[in-house]
């Protein structure tokens, strides 16, 4: 079935590199996504990966996509106290919709 | 200029009534969704939309029924509200099914 792990919590010190970890089980995603959520916020969607491709960098982000063990990861350079948020990996779902991970804390350490 | 917009922002009610969330885009989206996030921020689909087919996330309990006046709207209708349908519902919509989607900025439902 479907099913998208993460871990719940990562703490880093304000400007270090965060590295938020993800697996996946679908492999017929054409997409796999990256959002952010701040409190009391709305989804905002951060980045996405197609499929086919490896890796992929926005200014400071850069998401890798390793699809034989079917893990995805999103690096955010010079983390900042801004970067606060829980972030959720996302894969295609059932229902047409997305299936999301329980969501990874990102706790910034001045 | 709001992409996805969600209301009301804010939903307090008591339990047994029936209650409705309107959502809207204007981004000329085909495919809209609703989202469950519970209280340990856990999100679920619930529904999709995309010409004139739903698809139902087979957990939904037919109390919840989403209606689709035109392709900009998906409104969520929910009946004789539960305790445990208090949950941060969300928006969101899609150019096409399995493209990247866009959230609304939730609607808080609190069940007295």
């Amino acid at each position: 079935g479907e099913d998208v792990e993460q871990s719940l919590f990562l703490s880093v010190r304000e400007g270090d590199s965060s590295v938020i970890n993800c697996t996946y089980t679908d492999s017929s995603s054409t997409y796999l996504y990256w959002y952010k959520q701040e409190p009391g916020a709305g989804l905002q969607l951060l980045t996405y990966i197609f499929s086919n491709m490896d890796m992929k960098q926005d200014q400071r982000l850069t998401v890798l996509l390793n699809k034989k063990d079917k893990h995805l990861s999103l690096r955010i350079a010079d983390t900042q106290t801004g970067d606060s948020a829980i972030y959720f990996c996302a894969e295609r779902g059932g229902a047409d919709g997305l299936t999301f991970g329980k969501g990874t804390h990102l706790i910034i350490q001045p | 200029d709001t992409a996805v917009s969600q209301t009301p922002k804010y939903l307090v009610t008591q339990m047994g009534n029936d209650k409705s969330i309107k959502c809207e885009q204007n981004l000329g989206h085909d495919t809209m969704y609703w989202y469950k996030q519970d209280s340990k921020k856990f999100l679920k689909i619930m529904f999709s939309y995309n010409n004139k087919e739903l698809i139902i996330n087979e957990t939904v309990p037919n109390r919840f029924s989403p209606k689709s006046p035109d392709k900009a709207h998906l409104n969520l209708h929910i009946n004789s509200l539960e305790l445990g349908d208090s949950a941060v519902y969300f928006c969101a919509s899609s150019p096409a099914p399995q493209q990247p989607q866009h959230f609304g900025d939730g609607t808080r439902l609190s069940i007295l």
